[in-house]
């Protein structure tokens, strides 16, 4: 029940076209859910997240699509770019716990 | 301002040796995370120090994992005996006080022969 499942594990772009990252949890007590995006060789760092209080959060090319009733939340990458080849990774958390459950993590390549 | 850094950023080491793993978090984080992340895996919690408080011990794999956070900042992570299985990442992460963010650091690369 801690779990939370991602997919696809990779993925492949066009430059210029839509990303899109799923995940699910099963734990209803999860109420904060982030997204870090992982360079080779660096930490991951926080891109966005979102609370189940709003369905959506958009920053610039960024946004998190939010369904509380499926247990679902994705991430989409519009115009997607060479620079957005990375590895994202979901989490979720219960607020004042601290800790996070991170997804497997998809390693995402934007073709030039 | 500066990151999180963590000391060696590389470390190779023979079976069965005792290695330590170094985290500086950020001024003025109370929270602290030790994270490991195998290849091709997500991060999997180990640790999570919090100002005073005992630490959650929770995550640790086994009994040759052990963390320690002296004065509220600095913490080392020590694995004693170390397996071929140890090989990973190594993550440190901190968040301000009463923020949910956390900050990670560029990680120790461990390889165990």
């Amino acid at each position: 029940q801690q779990q939370v499942k991602q997919s696809p594990q990779s993925l492949i772009v066009q430059k210029g076209g839509i990303s899109i990252i799923n995940c699910a949890y099963e734990n209803t007590a999860f109420d904060y859910f982030p997204w870090y995006q992982q360079f080779p060789g660096k930490g991951p760092a926080l891109l966005i997240a979102i609370r189940p209080d709003v369905s959506e959060k958009k920053e610039g090319r960024f946004t998190i699509s939010f369904n509380k009733s499926a247990k679902q939340f994705s991430l989409h990458i519009m115009d997607s770019q060479p620079g957005d080849s990375a590895t994202y990774f979901c989490a979720a958390s219960i607020t004042g716990t601290y800790k996070y459950i991170f997804g497997t993590g998809t390693r995402l390549k934007v073709l030039a | 301002g500066a990151g999180v850094s963590q000391s060696p950023s590389n470390k190779v080491t023979e079976k069965g040796k005792d290695v330590e793993l170094r985290c500086d978090p950020i001024s003025g984080h109370t929270a602290l995370y030790w994270y490991r992340q195998s290849l091709g895996q997500g991060l999997e919690f180990l640790i999570y120090f919090q100002g005073n408080s005992a630490p959650d011990k929770s995550g640790l794999p086994s009994d040759r994992f052990s963390a320690e956070r002296t004065g509220g900042s600095v913490s080392t992570l020590t694995i004693q005996r170390t397996q071929q299985e140890d090989s990973a990442v190594y993550l440190c992460a901190s968040s301000p006080p009463n923020q949910e963010t956390q900050y990670f650091g560029p990680g120790t690369r461990l390889l165990v022969l």
